[in-house]
């Protein structure tokens, strides 16, 4: 079947100007995550969405980054007002069940702020 | 707050070779402990998922250990080639959400 699939897999925008990224999981994964890789931070943790329930969003860097998730399948992760900071590589992953179940990673986004 | 740490952070061999790769976590109380691969401008593939019940979990050439009370996991690479090159990166669940607490990574470079 298909993997988690992301788009763009390639973003390049000016800073201030907003961006989206989008996040197909795999069909029935209740559990998504959204990650960002960044030179010198390694892999951290962004916000998990895990079926209706309210979005973890302990990991947001600040109030620009936003999420949500619709009908409990695709998600977009925005970021309003772009800082040159802000470019990563954003992945987003899906799991069958919440409770530390395989996660399965997308090819990622890869984002660079000018 | 779990930390977890990958030793070391790169690592070349030549074909053939077998390997040991490192991980090592602060907090034992762990659900289970995935082991990834990485290669360049790609995202993350799963290669091997110990629940905490278990000592050991193995797929081909790849075999992978956990010792909670110790808090460290290796991961064993038999008969290294050189399309095993790639970043190999640990994980434990953590948090909340679950979510993913990865280490920073070894850079394996298999020589041909």
């Amino acid at each position: 079947g298909a993997g988690v699939s992301q788009s763009p897999s390639n973003k390049v925008t000016e800073k201030g100007k907003d961006v989206e990224l989008r996040c197909d999981p795999i069909s029935g994964h209740t559990a998504l995550y959204w990650y960002r890789q960044s030179l010198g931070q390694g892999l951290e943790f962004l916000i998990y969405f895990q079926g209706n329930s309210a979005p973890d969003k302990s990991g947001l860097p600040s109030d620009r980054f936003s999420a949500e998730r619709t009908g409990g399948s695709v998600s977009t992760l925005t970021i309003q007002r772009t800082q040159q900071e802000d470019s990563a590589v954003y992945l987003c992953a899906s799991s069958l069940l919440a409770g530390g179940a395989t996660q399965y990673f997308g090819p990622g986004t890869r984002l660079l702020v000018l | 707050k779990q930390e977890v740490t990958q030793i070391p952070a790169a690592l070349s061999v030549p074909e053939g070779e077998n390997l040991v790769l490192n991980c090592s976590f602060t907090d034992s109380a762990i659900y289970n402990l995935q082991w990834f691969r990485q290669d360049p401008g790609k995202g993350l593939t799963s290669l091997l998922l110990i629940q905490s019940s278990q000592r050991e979990q193995t797929s081909g050439r790849l075999n992978a250990s956990l010792d909670k009370s110790s808090g460290r996991s290796t991961l064993y690479i038999a008969a290294s080639q050189p399309g095993d090159s790639a970043t190999y990166l640990c994980a434990v669940p953590s948090g909340s959400a679950r979510q993913l607490t990865f280490g920073s990574g070894t850079q394996l470079t298999v020589l041909p």
